[in-house]
């Protein structure tokens, strides 16, 4: 099976960075995906990672050591509308399923 | 809009009732799945159909009963349900099911009460 952890609450200010963590014990991997997730709507999908490295894209990156089992999300130059939760998720198989973490809300502060 | 809706946004049903969620996507996609989010938990996947077949059934109890007519509409048949049930229930779809690598794209859920 799959534990995936990641940080309840974060709070920061409009204009700021913050980094997201997440980390993972499988006993397979192929992809680690982020979802962003405002109350009351559907998750949307952010950024996917099978490879080590950085992937970037605009103000939203997200990070990935297979080595380490860990994952960070980056979000620069933050918005009021930020304001969300972050899930990561984790495919093992060929088959889509995703495992998902519990979430984490950023709350963004003017 | 995503392109996955689902019906109704809202449920509340007593015990004993039965009744069917809907969804459905205009995306061209070959995958569907189920997912029930309560509070403070997380999204847990409870079925997954590829071209119209099951291929996953997630431990789930059989008083939850999917159906994949056709590769864009899904439905969760409900009956006998329990108060803890209640939940909000997402439908998702993505491109192509085999290779794992694409993005699913969620419903906005039907927020299901048990009374």
């Amino acid at each position: 099976g799959q534990n995936i952890d990641q940080p309840t609450e974060m709070t920061a200010t409009e204009g700021a960075i913050v980094q997201i963590n997440c980390t993972y014990q499988t006993s397979g991997f192929n992809g680690l995906f982020w979802y962003q997730q405002h109350a009351g709507e559907a998750p949307t999908f952010l950024s996917y990672n099978v490879l080590d490295g950085l992937e970037e894209k605009g103000r939203f990156s997200s990070f990935l050591s297979r080595s380490k089992g860990y994952s960070y999300l980056l979000l620069k130059e933050l918005q009021m509308k930020d304001s969300a939760s972050y899930l990561c998720a984790l495919t093992t198989d060929s088959w889509g399923k995703l495992q998902f973490g519990a979430g984490t809300q950023v709350v963004v502060t003017p | 809009e995503t392109g996955v809706t689902q019906t109704p946004r809202h449920l509340v049903m007593g015990m004993t009732n039965k009744k069917s969620l809907k969804c459905e996507q205009h995306l061209g996609h070959n995958a569907m799945y189920w997912y029930k989010q309560s509070a403070k938990k997380p999204l847990e996947l409870m079925f997954v159909y590829s071209l119209e077949e099951r291929v996953e059934n997630n431990s789930v109890p059989s008083r939850f009963s999917p159906e994949c007519p056709n590769s864009s509409h899904l439905f969760l048949h409900l009956h006998t349900l329990q108060p803890e049930d209640s939940a909000l229930y997402l439908c998702a779809s993505s491109q192509e099911v085999q290779r794992g690598g694409h993005e699913q794209f969620f419903g906005p859920g039907t927020r299901l009460t048990v009374l």
